[in-house]
């Protein structure tokens, strides 16, 4: 049974860009959260969907958003970059809402320059 | 809001030997349960062991146990027989019922000596 997918591993931008990462669930799962990792701020929540909507948000900015299709792939997408957004982000999956487990991805890792 | 502390940046531990890493979390919710991660260099984000704010009775995996103290808002894993394996960074985590948000602590790095 496939893991939860994440793309691109790993890429590098430029302040001012944008850019989107897509999300995979294991096959079955319909709950996709998102994650952000810096070794200054630790692992921080940035959204949870299931179902195509989204049930919870983080404390970022509007420069980061997302959405999940009806096939539960996920994908964010953070906007005009800043050097602050390089980080290790991680997409993780259930089945369902209240499972109490989560399933991580290896993350995409994102340098802004 | 929720908070997760640990208290321990660095452990290290013989192999073969046991040890103990410590969380302590911070709710007004009656309702929740609490993780530990395990992320080693490759990075993906393991689940060892999870317990229930509702049940008494420790978690148990393998080698992993944990000791949650409920009124002292405690929640510390112990490893037995640790191995090279278990060498990574360790993460405590709290959710609420009803949320799949994690609040995580900011992680102890295992080290695991031959």
């Amino acid at each position: 049974k496939a893991g939860v997918t994440q793309t691109p591993r790993y890429l590098i931008k430029t302040r001012g860009q944008q850019v989107t990462l897509s999300c995979s669930p294991i096959s079955g799962h319909r709950s996709v959260s998102w994650y952000q990792q810096t070794p200054g701020q630790g692992l921080q929540f940035l959204f949870e969907y299931f179902s195509e909507t989204q049930r919870n948000k983080g404390n970022f900015p509007g420069r980061f958003s997302g959405r999940q299709f009806s096939n539960s792939r996920s994908e964010m997408n953070v906007s005009t970059l800043e050097l602050g957004d390089s980080a290790l982000y991680l997409c993780a999956s259930s089945r369902t809402v209240n499972t109490g487990e989560l399933f991580f991805g290896e993350g995409s890792r994102l340098t802004v320059l | 809001a929720q908070t997760v502390t640990q208290s321990q940046p660095e452990m290290s531990v013989q192999e073969a030997e046991t040890v103990t890493l410590s969380c302590t979390y911070d709710t007004s919710e009656s309702d929740y349960y609490l993780f530990w991660y395990k992320q080693p260099p490759s990075r993906q984000m393991i689940l060892v062991i999870r317990q229930e704010a509702y049940k008494q009775q420790n978690a148990t995996e393998n080698r992993f146990s944990v000791n949650f103290q409920k009124a002292a808002k405690s929640f510390s894993l112990k490893i037995s027989d640790s191995q090279l394996g278990d060498a990574a960074m360790y993460f405590c985590a709290y959710r609420r019922a009803g949320s799949e948000k994690l609040v995580f602590g900011k992680g102890t790095k295992l080290t695991v000596n031959p």
